[in-house]
């Protein structure tokens, strides 16, 4: 998993409620990502930032939320807009937009 | 429909045994292919990138292939291991925007003893 961490492994949230998902990454790279893991599908790109203070929609951003005030930092909130937040979540990061990205070891929620 | 395609879906071998995985891309145009081990619960861990002019690289005991023409790649691996049994993802990433990437759904590669 390299230098980037998330939290918590795992996390249960009742129906209705928002949480947020930490990312954090000491490999000084500038750009991170989230992406949504469901059985039998590839990752899906949720958001991306390329630079502080900046961040992107990826293709499926709907019920979801970001920020990036430090370059370390990525946290990701799932509202309750989100209608099947149940999955495994992963974050990763790259030096630079180009090169290869490396993966926390995600996070798994579950909305009872 | 998605853009990148692997098979088979699963496979099951035997420790010391070779074995291939397959990935058909629509993709296009075409940046980078790459390749990721993701052990169960945990991150992907990249294998090994291609861009669209090489035709094989290799990490270890893995060496991925990459014909661009008929846009296939394919996941060597050889002599496996116990610990090789993860899943094996394909990632293409579009030219003009590298943060558009697709992701194959993986192959679950499971080798037993």
């Amino acid at each position: 998993d390299g230098g980037i961490t998330q939290s918590p492994k795992y996390l249960f949230r009742k129906e209705g409620q928002n949480v947020t998902l930490s990312c954090e990454q000491n490999l000084n790279h500038d750009a991170m990502y989230w992406y949504r893991q469901d059985p039998g599908q590839g990752l899906r790109l949720i958001y991306y930032s390329q630079i502080v203070n900046d961040f992107q929609k990826g293709d499926i951003a709907e019920g979801y939320s970001v920020s990036r005030e430090k370059k370390e930092s990525f946290p990701l909130t799932v509202t309750s807009a989100q209608k099947n937040p149940t999955a495994f979540y992963l974050c990763a990061s790259s030096l630079m937009v180009t090169d290869t990205q490396y993966f926390g070891p995600g996070t798994r929620l579950t909305v009872l | 429909k998605n853009q990148v395609e692997q098979s088979p879906q699963s496979l099951i071998i035997l420790e010391g045994k070779n074995c291939t995985l397959q990935c058909n891309y629509t993709v296009s145009p075409f940046s980078n292919l790459r390749w990721y081990k993701q052990d169960t619960g945990r991150g992907p861990v990249s294998l090994t990138i291609m861009t669209f002019s090489e035709n094989t690289k290799s990490n270890g005991r893995y060496t991925a292939t990459l014909d661009a023409d008929t846009k296939q790649s394919s996941l060597h691996i050889t002599a496996s291991q116990l610990s090789d049994s993860a899943s094996y993802i394909c990632v293409v990433s579009f030219l003009y925007n590298n943060n558009d990437m697709r992701f194959g759904a993986g192959t679950r590669l499971t080798v037993k003893p």
